[in-house]
């Protein structure tokens, strides 16, 4: 499975867009990227999907290069209910194949106002 | 709201004993996976079950295991708990192949 690194932490100020960039070396050509969000006591949240260019929903924007060794999480003008841990997750989604996906340590994300 | 409901969602527990903890899959979902989640790390992954057998499991050892029934649902049952067991357990839904939708965890203590 592809080893995901990621900063252990960000602060940002209300109202910034923030982008938090995730580096997946090793990912295999079956992998897809996909950005979670957690907050405490509560379990991980879907955020955004992707495989390659860039996939933009109504809450995130996610940006992988041609060569998908990294992907960025972008989420503009961030809130205080913004300030969450944000994982990225690289792992086979195709449909047959099972999930078994590999969280890191995430992205601690503080919004400060 | 993900429609993925486990109960309990507290319990403590002493070194020793065996615990079972269950999880309610979203309507129309077919997959359910189960997670470990220490203080300050992210989820691990445990297992995976697709219409009631295992196809998926991390490294976890075998007192961990789990059931998943006709309807979907799922229970997870730790034997032996240990006090390194002591974590936020989730479990996940989804269509095979499709994203996960997670519970809100059953935080279990053993002492």
């Amino acid at each position: 499975l592809a080893k995901t690194t990621q900063p252990i932490s960000m602060d940002s100020y209300e109202g910034q867009e923030v982008n938090i960039t995730c580096s997946h070396n090793n990912i295999a050509t079956n992998d897809y990227i996909t950005w979670y969000q957690q907050f405490p006591s509560q379990g991980p949240r879907f955020i955004i999907q992707g495989y390659k260019t860039k996939v933009t929903n109504e809450v995130a924007s996610l940006f992988i290069p041609a060569d998908r060794k990294s992907s960025t999480l972008s989420l503009p003008r961030v809130s205080l209910s913004d300030t969450a841990v944000y994982y990225c997750l690289v792992g086979d989604f195709l449909p047959g194949g099972y999930q078994k996906v590999t969280f890191g340590t995430g992205t601690k994300l503080q919004v400060i106002p | 709201e993900t429609g993925v409901t486990q109960s309990p969602t507290h319990l403590i527990k002493t070194r020793g004993q065996q615990v079972t903890l269950r999880c309610s899959s979203q309507s129309g979902h077919n997959t359910v996976s189960w997670y470990q989640q220490a203080l300050g790390q992210g989820p691990q992954f445990i297992f995976q079950y697709y219409r009631e057998e295992e196809n998926g499991r991390g490294n976890f050892p075998p007192r961990f295991s789990g059931l998943q029934f006709p309807n979907y649902s799922s229970e997870l049952n730790v034997n032996a708990l240990e006090l390194d067991d002591s974590a936020l357990y989730l479990c996940a839904s989804s269509s095979l192949g499709e994203k996960l939708f997670f519970g809100s965890g059953t935080q279990l203590s053993v002492l």
